[in-house]
């Protein structure tokens, strides 16, 4: 059981350059999230999917896109990367349920990105 | 505004003391407060979480408190040991509000041998 599995761990970008950090979750839950944390800062939320064909904005949308084709995947994309971009990035998920709710969130590892 | 402070900032207590994180929050209509931990270079992992209608939850040697009325939670360590050095986070979330998830900044606890 990997539990919340983030790809790649460290990245350098260009700014202008696109990427996709890739999210893959094993356990079936329905609501998936990405964060950022920045020095100083508690973990903001990006974007949100409370289940597959399913996703909504989180405090900090902007410069970010999201799909959920699967249960399992959540990738999120950079289309432009610019400098203000430059954070630790984290996906998690958790069961059947909402932020709202009492479940469990379990968070990936993290992936350092870097926008020069 | 709503919002999560954490105190203090850091800590800094010797190997086998016990300690307090203070966690005071304006989050409104409230749902629930979580408590991680984060070791450096790694995720968070929960160590607890409450309903408005719980006031205390254990977790091995971590224990947290909730005062639904003074909107105050704090998470108790005993008998600290070295791999309790991280920083802990409180997170609180909205009733019915999926996007409204606000985390705090962190204490930073170093335990010193």
């Amino acid at each position: 059981n990997a539990g919340v599995t983030q790809t790649p761990k460290f990245q350098v970008l260009k700014t202008g350059q696109s990427m996709t950090l890739q999210c893959a979750q094993d356990m079936n839950h329905e609501y998936m999230s990405w964060y950022r944390q920045d020095p100083g800062m508690g973990l903001r939320l990006i974007h949100y999917s409370v289940g597959a064909g399913i996703t909504d904005q989180g405090e900090v949308p902007n410069g970010y896109n999201v799909s959920r084709s699967t249960t399992e995947d959540f990738p999120l994309r950079l289309l432009s990367a610019a400098p203000s971009q430059t954070s630790v990035y984290f996906c998690a998920s958790s069961y059947d349920g909402t932020a709202a709710s009492g479940n469990t969130i379990y968070f990936g590892e993290g992936s350092w990105l870097t926008v020069v | 505004k709503n919002q999560v402070e954490q105190s203090p900032q850091s800590l800094i207590i010797l190997e086998g003391k016990n300690c307090t994180l203070q966690c005071n929050y304006t989050v409104s209509p409230f749902s629930n407060l979580r408590w991680y931990k984060q070791d450096t270079g790694r995720g968070p992992v929960s160590l607890t979480i409450m309903t408005f209608s719980e006031n205390t939850k254990s977790n091995g040697r971590y224990t947290a408190t909730l005062d639904a009325d003074t909107k105050q939670s704090s998470l108790h360590i005993t008998a600290s040991q070295l791999s309790d050095s991280a920083s802990y986070i409180c997170v609180v979330s909205f009733m019915n509000r999926d996007d409204k998830i606000i985390f705090g900044k962190g204490t930073r606890l170093h335990i010193l041998p």
